[in-house]
């Protein structure tokens, strides 16, 4: 069983407005994931951690998007001018990270309404 | 192009009936990851391949040559319903793991 933690739950936030979700991933799991699920359950890859350091992200993250993984902090994702279409379900995900196991785990996820 | 290609896309069963749901690749793998969801609900890992032997006694699953995976349900409940996804987990351009676009079960009482 997961044991990945995201907050909140449920996110309701105005046009224009931020809006950061967090996650705690399992422990001793060095790689962190956050894909975004839409209404039509495509996942869309945002961006990757390894310890602290960004792995991946793809152009909308790194534009419209900050994010970060500390150190003994949770890790967060904020969009920084919320859009109408990015009301989705934003998941964290954490892994092992070692060559012979990837395997993912996912939290609750994030649900985001952009009114 | 869509590297993760899933089938069928949704399948209704009677209870106590089988399923088979298929995963094919545009590039070759050795590592696969099944989840299960149902609406608004969490992500659930149901195998892992290499190394995870499917949870449940109703499900197997199968990597053939690197280009193909299958989930088995066996005397399905109505409990199975929801969306299977297929996940390529590893791939050799490192990128992240790659969706599949889910096949949505419903089994009938």
């Amino acid at each position: 069983n997961s044991k990945v933690i995201q907050t909140p739950r449920y996110l309701v936030k105005g046009q224009g407005q931020k809006a950061k979700m967090r996650c705690i991933p399992e422990k001793g799991h060095p790689v962190v994931f956050w894909y975004q699920q839409n209404k039509n359950n495509e996942f869309k890859f945002l961006i990757n951690f390894q310890n602290q350091e960004v792995l991946q992200q793809i152009d909308m993250t790194e534009k419209r998007f900050s994010a970060e993984c500390p150190s003994n902090s949770p890790c967060s994702l904020e969009i920084q001018s919320s859009e109408a279409g990015d009301s989705a379900l934003y998941l964290c995900a954490s892994s092992p990270g070692r060559v012979s196991n990837e395997r993912l785990f996912f939290g609750h996820g994030t649900k985001l309404s952009v009114l | 192009g869509q590297q993760v290609q899933q089938s069928p896309a949704s399948l209704v069963l009677q209870e106590g009936e089988n399923a088979e749901l298929q995963c094919s690749f545009s590039i070759s793998t050795n590592q696969v990851q099944w989840f299960y969801q149902r609406p608004g609900g969490r992500l659930i890992g149901l195998s892992y391949i290499p190394g995870m032997k499917p949870t449940g006694k109703q499900t197997s699953s199968t990597v053939t040559k690197g280009r193909h995976s299958s989930l088995t349900i066996s005397s399905s409940q109505t409990t199975d319903s929801g969306t299977y996804f297929c996940v390529l987990s590893k791939n050799n351009n490192n990128n992240a793991p790659r969706f599949g676009a889910g096949t949505k079960l419903s089994v009938k009482p």
